[in-house]
């Protein structure tokens, strides 16, 4: 099974601040990751697909890069509707993983 | 309206069984693979299972392996996961999802 490490597992930033997530992969994905957006007591939203696709309607201070291991996940303005806790999961091949998530307070 | 809607969660005792529904609807249901996924506070999300468009092919979590059986039906564009010899550690909320796609999830609960 290919397993996904997140970091950091929370974090604290102000109001317009750029925020950036990582997610690892112990094998090569490819670019097959998702990035999801959980706010408390809702189901996953799928954010970015491919590891860089912003999903239409997604507002484009969300963004993502990387292939292969190495992801990133970036929020470039900080606002009061991101507080959630966000999700890498892969889709390269079953069984399909997800890293633990990072929880994102404003400070 | 794009939506998917599990029912079927609840409370049962160790051994016991539930077989839990997503009805799905506003898009070609037949055309893609469901997956059941679900949550813990303890362990995260955890992909459970997945089926085929067609319904042919199913794929199982390790940890599920013979006791859950994912199955549907296209034509009343419904998914399910009947659940056997539940366990404790299967306590978590359902989804039924495809990548960009999730319902709001049953609760099932596994205690005596």
């Amino acid at each position: 099974d290919i397993q996904m490490t997140q970091s950091p597992s929370s974090l604290s930033a102000s109001v317009g601040e750029r925020v950036t997530i990582t997610c690892q992969a112990n094998q090569d994905i490819k670019k097959y990751l998702n990035w999801y957006q959980q706010k408390e007591g809702k189901a996953p939203k799928l954010l970015i697909y491919g590891a860089s696709n912003l999903r239409t309607g997604v507002p484009s201070r969300f963004s993502g890069s990387g292939s292969g291991t190495d992801f990133s996940f970036t929020i470039s303005s900080l606002q009061p509707d991101d507080i959630a806790t966000y999700y890498c999961q892969h889709y390269h091949n079953l069984p399909l993983t997800f890293g633990g998530g990072t929880k994102v307070e404003i400070k | 309206e794009v939506q998917v809607f599990e029912s079927g969660g609840g409370l049962v005792q160790p051994g016991g069984s539930l077989k839990l529904s997503c009805a799905a609807s506003g898009f070609a249901f037949s055309s893609y693979v469901m997956n059941w996924v679900r949550q813990t506070p303890g362990k995260g999300l955890e992909w459970v299972s997945a089926i085929s468009a067609g319904g042919d092919i199913p794929y199982y979590a390790d940890s599920v392996k013979g006791r859950f059986t994912i199955s549907r039906d296209n034509a009343k564009t419904t998914l399910y996961l009947q659940m056997n010899s539940l366990r404790a550690d299967d306590t978590a909320i359902y989804y039924c999802a495809t990548s960009n796609l999730w319902g709001q999830g049953t609760l099932v609960a596994v205690s005596s």
